[in-house]
């Protein structure tokens, strides 16, 4: 079976720009998550989806941050405008439901310079 | 606000031993822990999980304790190998019901010496 699938894998953007990473979860998964994982620390829950509806985005920075999942499968995750401080892994994740285990794909490292 | 954490950021571990990893929780809402394993370049790897009405439950080469009475939970790997070499996170499932929010803790490295 597929894992979860991440692109690109790797991204250096200078601060002010924009960028976008594109997540394809486990066929069949349901919910899909977006982590932040700043270097030396766990991942933090940036917006989490059911199919797709927006079930938990408290932690997201809205004022440069959006995501969506349109068609209920693949999800991108935008930064616009980008800062220094947003360098980091972004994880992506899917489980079959809310209650599920959920498993992670390989996350694009974002360097902001 | 409440966060999971972890005692010891890295721990070395001479092939063939025994690892035990430590995690402190304070939120005693929290009824779902999950343990990960992740290597570099690549994402957590769910290695195995505990409801809070269990106190042990052991998989493959690794035992999680559960201590609900001091908010501590524990990951217990046996014969340690080099492929054990990695971060390991607890995460904490705050509202399970509402839909499986996970909060993990800082993480600790592992070393396997040969």
């Amino acid at each position: 079976e597929a894992g979860v699938a991440q692109s690109p894998r790797y991204k250096i953007i200078e601060k002010r720009q924009s960028v976008a990473f594109w997540c394809n979860p486990i066929s069949g998964h349901a919910t899909l998550y977006w982590y932040q994982q700043i270097l030396g620390q766990g991942p933090k829950l940036l917006i989490q989806f059911q199919n797709n509806g927006v079930v938990d985005d408290s932690q997201l920075p809205k004022d440069r941050f959006s995501a969506e999942r349109l068609k209920g499968v693949d999800s991108t995750l935008k930064i616009q405008p980008a800062k220094l401080e947003d360098s980091a892994v972004y994880l992506c994740a899917s489980s079959i439901g809310p209650g599920d285990t959920q498993y992670f794909g390989p996350g694009t490292r974002l360097t902001v310079l | 606000g409440e966060s999971v954490g972890l005692h010891l950021p890295t721990l070395s571990v001479q092939e063939g031993d025994n690892s035990i990893i430590n995690c402190a929780y304070s939120n005693s809402a929290s009824d779902y822990f999950i343990w990960y394993k992740q290597e570099s370049g690549k994402g957590p790897q769910f290695i195995i999980d505990i409801r809070s009405n269990m106190d042990k439950r052991q998989g493959q080469r690794v035992t999680v304790l559960l201590n609900k009475t001091v908010k501590h939970l524990s990951l217990q790997i046996a014969a340690t190998q080099p492929g054990d070499s990695a971060v390991y996170f607890c995460a904490e499932n705050m509202d399970r019901a509402a839909g499986n929010k996970l909060t993990f803790g800082g993480g600790t490295r592992v070393l396997v010496k040969p």
